[in-house]
């Protein structure tokens, strides 16, 4: 069955980066693109960026281009979202997430089927 | 850059009865709407994805319908089960947007 498993949860000073795995199985890794969402205590649901695990394309919103990069490595099977110079408001789960249906030549970006666990990301001083 | 509003932002019902969720999109989009299901302490589970296809074992009473910037989740008959969040997505891919509603809670009246 697909899984998606994160890492453990991370506190943070303002300023600092923090690096987030997942770790997928189940299904063929570059058949598929990954994204990442993340959720705020209490708040909605935000996109952070998506990667094509067969070609390492990436798509990052407008408001994270430049802070956040995701990255794949296909021998693992695994994605990585780091982002960078934290601050408070970045506080939220971070889910990594798998794509619906199989990458094609123009996938972008896809529904989310299968969700990682989550990972906690506490940034506070 | 397009905003999805849902609504109501709570919708109280009684199990049995039929439950309409709205969501709206600030402008009109070339691309797909889908919508999920959130139990509190949960991730996310996806229910409808292209307006109206549900999702890998989701029940016949999740109903997705709607075109240009209107949308609507139908729930034909409410289960205990159903009574909690729900969320829209827009998914686009020129620009690349993955935009979220702020969600409607449905609870029991």
């Amino acid at each position: 069955q697909v899984q998606l498993v994160q890492s453990g949860p991370e506190m943070k000073t303002p300023g600092a980066s923090v690096k987030v795995s997942c770790k997928a199985s189940g299904y063929v890794f570059p058949s598929y693109g990954v994204t990442w969402v993340r959720q705020a205590p209490g708040h909605g649901l935000e996109w952070v960026g998506w990667i094509s695990a067969y070609n390492g394309k990436t798509n990052y919103p407008e408001r994270f281009q430049g802070r956040v990069t995701v990255t794949k490595d296909t021998p693992t099977s695994s994605v990585y979202m780091e982002m960078r110079s934290l601050r408070s408001d970045d506080t939220a789960i971070y889910y990594c997430v798998r794509d619906l249906r199989r990458l094609t030549a123009t996938t972008v970006l896809d529904p989310a089927e299968y969700w990682g666990q989550g990972t906690l990301v506490i940034v506070s001083s | 850059e397009v905003v999805l509003t849902q609504s109501p932002a709570t919708l109280s019902l009684s199990p049995g009865e039929r439950a309409t969720l709205s969501c709206r999109a600030s402008q009109s989009f070339s691309g797909n709407l889908a919508w999920y299901q959130q139990k509190p302490g949960q991730a996310p589970r996806l229910l409808i994805y292209d307006t109206s296809n549900r999702a890998t074992d989701i029940p016949a009473r999740f109903t997705g319908s709607g075109s240009e910037t209107d949308f609507t989740l139908t729930i034909s008959s409410l289960e205990s089960e159903d009574f909690t969040y729900y969320f829209c997505q827009l998914r686009a891919s020129w620009p690349p947007m993955y935009t979220f509603g702020q969600g409607t809670k449905l609870e029991i009246k």
